[in-house]
């Protein structure tokens, strides 16, 4: 079973702090989404990433794709609290899939 | 924009009756999915369907069933709730004829079995 792990689980930081959120797996994704889900709402994409070293950028936030295409990072810099929110990644089982497996989430509290 | 509706924010239904979820897209997207969300555990997949009465199973499908009888509705089935089913249920949809494609989530429901 491909099994996605996310770390931290929680995160809590001021205003102005940066921070890294890490996906690992030990098996290979054809392509990898982050989400992020804000209370009492579903997900919403933030990005997809598909080639080994992929790196996306979104204002603040930095996305790279592992180079083995198992793992994946989120770098959030001068975090702000409309970060605050729970992030999500999610990698595709195989090429032409549809399905997605998603991560165990890291849940992110900017104070402030 | 893509809306995904959920026809019930919070749910709450008695152990052994017969549950169904409603989950509407308003975008022709041919697939669609039902997911739970626990604590720790992220989003794990009940049932995917990729267009009209067609379904597949996912990874945690015991104790449930699906419909999909039009391409805009896909239902879930709790055929006899049971009190480990108290959770947060996501409906989402995305496009079925181009890879890597967001899947567009509704605001999900909160059953509770009592």
């Amino acid at each position: 079973t491909q099994l996605l792990e996310q770390s931290p689980q929680f995160l809590s930081i001021q205003e102005g702090e940066n921070l890294t959120v890490y996906c690992n797996s030990s098996s290979v994704f054809s392509s990898l989404q982050w989400y992020r889900q804000e209370p009492g709402e579903g997900p919403v994409l933030l990005v997809t990433v598909v080639t080994g070293g992929e790196v996306k950028k979104l204002k603040r936030l930095t996305f790279q794709f592992g180079d083995a295409r198992k793992d994946s990072s989120l770098h959030i810099t001068a975090a702000q609290p409309g970060d605050t929110g729970l992030y999500l990644c999610a990698g595709a089982r195989s090429p032409g899939t549809y399905k997605y497996i998603f991560g165990t989430g890291t849940r992110l509290k900017v104070l402030a | 924009d893509v809306k995904v509706t959920q026809s019930s924010r919070y749910l709450v239904k008695r152990t052994g009756e017969k549950v169904f979820l409603e989950c509407v897209q308003d975008m022709d997207h041919e697939n669609m999915f039902w997911y739970r969300q626990d604590p720790g555990l992220g989003l794990r997949l009940i049932y995917f369907s990729y267009d009209v009465k067609m379904k597949e199973k996912g990874d945690i499908p015991e104790g449930y069933s699906v419909s999909r009888e039009k391409k805009e509705r896909f239902s879930l089935i709790l055929e006899s709730a049971s009190t480990n089913q108290t959770s947060m249920y996501l409906c989402a949809s995305s496009v079925g004829t181009r890879d890597n494609q967001p899947q567009h989530f509704g605001d999900g429901t909160r059953l509770s079995i009592l």
